[in-house]
């Protein structure tokens, strides 16, 4: 069956435009996950939405960072006044459930953003 | 959260097995043992997981010690599509689901 899909696969954008990128999950899966990867670093958790509960944000490095699922599927993780320090590759990761116990995650392969 | 240790690379050759290791030294009770890997310009895949027991299954066996402080990933025998970055994250069922991912080992095999 289909993956996690993750578009624009690459997106360059100037400095203090915003930017929005898509996750469509695998169908059925109530866990979402956004992490950001910066050039030869690991993954950096951002966010966290499990079924109808309050996402877990605490990952989001500032205040220009949001994200929504909307009807529990599709996500939008939307990045304003974009600056420089941005510019990694996003990944989107979905499972059945939340804690990837017996539920192992499943990976888009990443939105790479480039801002100028 | 808690947290694992692993080396920042090795290396191995082709067709010879590959154990990587990973600390997790204050581990819980209810703490699973995940793996994933990571291909060059992909996102990771899951590759074991495991609480006490060892595991194995078509990708990998994962060994863990008595006092589950530490565990060891083996790749019976490594081909150069395994080159890639290994990562060793902990999770608790029912705990607070996010998986926090660390640096992982960088995986070189030479031909």
């Amino acid at each position: 069956g289909a993956g996690v899909s993750q578009s624009p696969s690459n997106k360059v954008t100037e400095k203090g435009k915003d930017v929005e990128l898509r996750c469509d999950p695998i169908s059925g899966h109530t866990a979402l996950y956004w992490y950001r990867q910066s050039l030869g670093q690991g993954l950096e958790f951002l966010i966290y939405f499990q079924g109808n509960s309050a996402p877990d944000k605490s990952g989001l490095p500032s205040d220009r960072f949001s994200a929504e699922r909307t009807g529990g599927s599709v996500s939008t993780l939307t990045i304003q006044r974009t600056q420089q320090e941005d510019s990694a590759v996003y990944l989107c990761a979905s499972s059945w459930t939340g804690s990837g116990v017996n539920s192992p995650l499943h990976f888009g392969n990443g939105t790479r953003l480039t801002v100028t | 959260d808690a947290k694992t240790t692993q080396p920042n690379s090795m290396e191995s050759n082709e067709e010879e097995p590959v154990h990587l290791p990973c600390n997790h030294s204050t581990i819980s009770g209810t703490d699973y043992i995940h793996w994933y890997r990571q291909l060059p310009s992909q996102g990771p895949e899951y590759v074991i997981h495991g609480l006490t027991s060892n595991v194995n299954n078509r990708m990998a066996s994962l060994a863990i010690a008595e006092d589950r402080k530490s565990s060891t990933l083996i790749l019976h025998r490594a081909t150069l599509r395994d080159a890639a970055v290994y990562y060793c994250i902990l999770s608790t069922q029912g705990g607070s689901e996010k998986l926090v991912f660390g640096k992982g080992t960088k995986l070189t095999v030479n031909p």
